[in-house]
């Protein structure tokens, strides 16, 4: 059964420190994996996208990692602010032929304290 | 803003009312989607339009009924909606409808069925 699980569910961080979310799935065959940032009473934004052959990419302060063997994928974020508040959402996608499935984790909810 | 405007932000419903729900891109994509988001789960795709064709339909109860008259305009008609059916809307636009594409989302609409 193709899932995405996250964690940990819920973070609270102070202003200034790092931070690392956890994406672990089950997906097959495999093609790409995204992080979105969700603001509260938004949508979700893109952070990164990476393929199989990516194990790294960076957005800024946000630096997402892909291990495709042990299919886990982890978004790190530097020197928080309090802005970076929002649910952090992995969602992995499976190609089956002609056919696209997006497969959506539950997110982590960050908070930052000042 | 990332281009995918949705309107209204928030409504209240009754259970016998009809109502429609908007979306606008005009980031000159070819496919649009509707989502739904509930508290605890998951985002989950309700629809997906590419060049005005409707191409997946996930199992959505009949009270939901889409219409996409162009590449840029969205709606989502309701009618005869359930409490359960309360939730964040979620519209979004891509390229196309393929695996790579990433996904605009809009604001969403906040529906409350009472």
């Amino acid at each position: 059964k193709n899932q995405v699980e996250q964690s940990p569910q819920s973070l609270i961080i102070l202003e200034g420190k790092n931070c690392t979310l956890q994406c672990n799935y089950t997906v097959s065959p495999f093609s790409n994996l995204r992080w979105y940032k969700q603001d509260t009473g938004r949508g979700p934004v893109s952070l990164t996208i990476m393929t199989f052959s990516e194990n790294t990419k960076s957005n800024g302060r946000y630096t997402a990692t892909l291990d495709a063997d042990t299919k886990q994928s982890s978004l790190h974020i530097t020197a928080s602010q309090l802005s970076d508040s929002a649910s952090y959402i992995c969602v992995v996608s499976a190609n089956a032929g002609n056919n696209r499935k997006l497969i959506w984790g539950l997110g982590t909810s960050l908070a930052v304290n000042p | 803003e990332t281009g995918v405007t949705q309107t209204p932000r928030h409504l209240v419903m009754g259970m016998t009312n009809k109502k429609s729900l908007k979306c606008e891109q005009h980031l000159g994509h070819n496919a649009m989607y509707w989502y739904k988001q509930s508290a605890k789960k998951p985002l989950e795709l309700m629809f997906v339009y590419n060049f005005k064709e409707q191409t997946e339909n996930n199992s959505v109860p009949s009270r939901f009924s889409p219409e996409c008259p162009n590449s840029s305009h969205l709606f989502l008609h309701l009618h005869t909606l359930q409490p359960e059916d309360s939730a964040l809307y979620l519209c979004a636009s891509s390229q196309e409808s393929g695996n790579y594409y990433e996904q605009y989302f809009g604001p969403g609409t906040r529906l409350t069925v009472t």
